[in-house]
C-alpha cells in the first residue's frame, strides 16, 4: 500500500514552460487536493475534487488547471509557469469531502523551481 | 481571506520539557485539525476536534477545541528529539470541502 504518490519529486522549470505533477492514491478514496506551501505561509489550497469528475477551485487556483483523469489520480497543469509558482506542491486525498472523517493523507511532495 | 494564527512562530525546547502551542482565529469554526510535518515530508494529521470544548489525546499529545470555536490549543508533554517537526492547525469552512492551513509552529528539540 503506497498511500499518495507524487512524481516528480523535484523539476526546475524556465519561465512560460509548461508541465502537469501527477498524483496517484491506491486506498480507493473518493476526494483528492492539491496544496501548494510557501515558506512562512503554511499551507494553501489550489483545487479539490470532491469526488471523480467534479473539481473545484480553492484558494489559490490562478495559473493551474486540473484533472481528475479517474478515482486514483488527480493531475496539477502549470501552463506557463512563472517564478511566483515556485513552491512545494503536496496532493492530499481523504476518504469523503466532509465526511465524518476529515483525515487528509498527503503525498511526498513536489519541489518546483521556476527560473 | 481567513486566516489562521499560529504563535509562538518556533521554538526550541530542552528534551523532556512539555510544549504548548495555539491556533487563533477570527471566525468560528466546526471542524479544527492538528498536523505534523516533519523535514521533507507531506503533513500527517494527528487528532481531530468537533465539539467546542472537547479534549482529545493521542499519547503525548493533547489538543482542546476553544469553547469560542474561534481558537485551539495543542500540548505536547516531555518532549522527545522526534518532536521535531512543523505543527500545522487547520480548519473546515462549514458547508465546504475546502480547509485552511496556519502558518505553522515549528519546534526543535535539543538533547
Amino acid at each position: 500500500n503506497a498511500g499518495v504518490t507524487q512524481t516528480p519529486k523535484f523539476q526546475v522549470l524556465k519561465t512560460g514552460q509548461s508541465m502537469t505533477l501527477q498524483c496517484a492514491q491506491d486506498m480507493n478514496h473518493n476526494s483528492m487536493y492539491w496544496y501548494r506551501q510557501d515558506p512562512g505561509m503554511g499551507l494553501r489550497l489550489i483545487y479539490y475534487s470532491a469526488s471523480e469528475g467534479t473539481t473545484d477551485k480553492g484558494e489559490v487556483p490562478n495559473g493551474y488547471n486540473v484533472s481528475r483523469l479517474n478515482k486514483r489520480e488527480f493531475s496539477l497543469r502549470l501552463e506557463s509557469a512563472a517564478p511566483s509558482q515556485t513552491s512545494v506542491y503536496f496532493c492530499a486525498s481523504s476518504e469523503e469531502a466532509g465526511g465524518s472523517t476529515d483525515t487528509q493523507y498527503f503525498g511526498p511532495g513536489t519541489r518546483l523551481t521556476v527560473l | 481571506g481567513q486566516q489562521l494564527n499560529q504563535s509562538p512562530q518556533s521554538m526550541f525546547i530542552q528534551e523532556g520539557e512539555d510544549v504548548s502551542m495555539n491556533c487563533t482565529s477570527s471566525s468560528i469554526f466546526n471542524t479544527w485539525l492538528w498536523y505534523k510535518q516533519d523535514p521533507g515530508e507531506g503533513p500527517v494529521l494527528l487528532i481531530a476536534l468537533y465539539k467546542a470544548g472537547e479534549l482529545t489525546s493521542n499519547g503525548r499529545l493533547t489538543a482542546q477545541f476553544g469553547t469560542t470555536r474561534k481558537d485551539s490549543f495543542l500540548n505536547i508533554s516531555a518532549s522527545i528529539p522526534s518532536d521535531v517537526g512543523i505543527y500545522f492547525c487547520a480548519v473546515r469552512l462549514s458547508g465546504t470541502y475546502k480547509y485552511i492551513f496556519g502558518t505553522g509552529t515549528r519546534l526543535k528539540v535539543l538533547a
